[in-house]
């Protein structure tokens, strides 16, 4: 079986565009979360998606922004690029539920200039 | 705001040696867990940890969840150079189930 896919794998951006990292998660999970991992950090949560529905937001800007479509594949959205948004992406997928295992992808690296 | 500190943040041992990372919660977790992230990788489940003094082990990793579900270690014993990472633990959210990570333990075995 498949694992959670990520793409793209590595972009450069600059400063004041917009990305769209796109992510597929585990056969038969409904709930996806999304973190931003900066370099010599823990993962920071971003959102959570269930159902299609958002479950959580993370304190992050409005810049942020994502969604979940009807396969329960998502799509992380960021505007306005700014350099303090380099970092690792991190897509994960659960069964769903409190207390559910999250399983990572392996990530969209960003890096803006 | 609900954090989860892990330490040290970084400790170097010769191959052999024991390693042993901690974690506290400033709140009363549900559950913990540990997660391995090699150098250039993207974090990997170990194990969840749901019981108060719940101790688990794999082959030469021990977990640990503290009585009080607010604190947890992992343990290896005879590190090896496949032991090289950085190991973060989480816990969740108490009001939205969101997984808290911890900064992580770098961890460097030399040969």
């Amino acid at each position: 079986d498949a694992g959670v896919t990520q793409s793209p794998t590595h972009l450069i951006k600059t400063r004041g565009q917009h990305v769209t990292l796109r992510c597929s998660p585990i056969s038969g999970h409904k709930s996806v979360s999304w973190y931003q991992q900066v370099l010599g950090q823990g993962p920071q949560f971003i959102f959570q998606y269930y159902e299609k529905e958002e479950r959580g937001r993370g304190n992050f800007p409005d810049r942020f922004s994502a969604r979940q479509f009807p396969n329960y594949s998502s799509e992380l959205n960021v505007n306005a690029l700014l350099l303090g948004d380099s970092a690792l992406y991190l897509c994960a997928s659960s069964a769903g539920g409190t207390g559910n295992t999250i399983y990572f992808g392996e990530g969209s690296w960003l890096t803006v200039v | 705001g609900q954090q989860v500190m892990q330490i040290p943040q970084y400790q170097h041992v010769q191959e052999g040696e024991d390693f042993t990372t901690y974690c506290n919660s400033s709140t009363t977790l549900s559950n913990i867990q540990w997660y391995k992230q090699r150098p250039g990788g993207h974090p990997v489940f170990l194990i969840q940890l749901v019981k108060s003094g719940e101790v688990k082990k794999q082959k030469r990793l021990t977990f640990q969840f503290g009585e009080a579900k607010k604190n947890s270690s992992l343990h290896i014993t005879a590190t090896q150079t496949t032991d090289v990472g950085t190991y973060f633990c989480a816990g969740p959210s108490s009001n939205t189930g969101k997984l808290i990570f911890g900064q992580g333990t770098t961890l460097q075995v030399k040969p």
